[in-house]
């Protein structure tokens, strides 16, 4: 059962332009939405997070969006860059004790100079 | 200063074999995860230490067994290797292990079973 869903594996983008990238949910109890962005032959690094209780996180040029009634969430990045290019996973968590991550299955994003 | 390193990068051996897998981090955390990521791009929790001990153990089969000397060191044996354990494994570190906190990932060991 995939409670975190990346349904698309990949994304072209011209540089410059936005770059959207979305994430639906399954699991209400998720409280915790991280995503990580990871280069080909290295570990996920961390990107941005957003808390249940906001629907939006910004961090320059990036930006987390959460809708909850939709169990959806999004990552803009704008504008994009090709140094961007990487596999981008989405991650949740729910409240209370240790945390369990669940991921994403990643989607690649190209970032076309 | 590699933050959280594990060793070897890549692991290529026979089936049967028995192999480790050796992850430290530098960060001063207290919890510190195992974690698969198979043919599918699967990122998918194994183990959690917290401070030397265990705190998540998520249906891996006893062939796995990982051991933390130390708050900084978990390390991850598998026995009796099978064609099915080719993947890549992720050593991560947070600082408490609680709800919401990032992880810091290794650069991951690509194990492949013959």
């Amino acid at each position: 059962d995939q409670q975190v869903k990346q349904n698309s594996p990949s994304l072209s983008v011209q540089e410059g332009r936005i770059s959207i990238l979305n994430c639906d949910y399954t699991n209400s109890m998720f409280d915790y939405f991280l995503w990580y962005k990871k280069y080909p032959a290295e570990g996920p690094t961390f990107l941005i997070s957003i808390s249940s209780i906001k629907d939006k996180n910004e961090d320059g040029r990036f930006t987390v969006f959460l809708n909850k009634s939709a169990k959806h969430l999004s990552l803009h990045i704008v504008p994009s860059q090709p140094g961007d290019s990487a596999v981008y996973f989405c991650a949740a968590s729910a409240p209370g004790g240790y945390q369990k991550v669940t991921f994403g299955t990643g989607t690649k994003l190209q970032v076309i100079p | 200063d590699t933050a959280v390193s594990q060793t070897p990068k890549y692991l290529v051996t026979q089936m049967g074999n028995d192999k480790s897998i050796k992850c430290e981090q530098n960060l001063g955390h207290d919890t510190m995860y195992w974690y698969k990521q198979d043919s599918k791009k699967f990122l998918k929790i194994m183990f959690s230490y917290n401070n030397k001990e265990l705190i998540i153990n998520e249906t891996v089969p006893n062939r796995f067994s990982p051991k933390s000397p130390d708050k900084a060191h978990l390390n991850l044996h598998i026995n009796s290797l099978e064609l099915g354990d080719s993947a890549v494994y992720f050593c991560a570190s947070s600082q408490t292990g609680m709800a919401g906190e990032k992880l810091f990932f290794g650069s991951g060991t690509q194990l492949s079973v013959l």
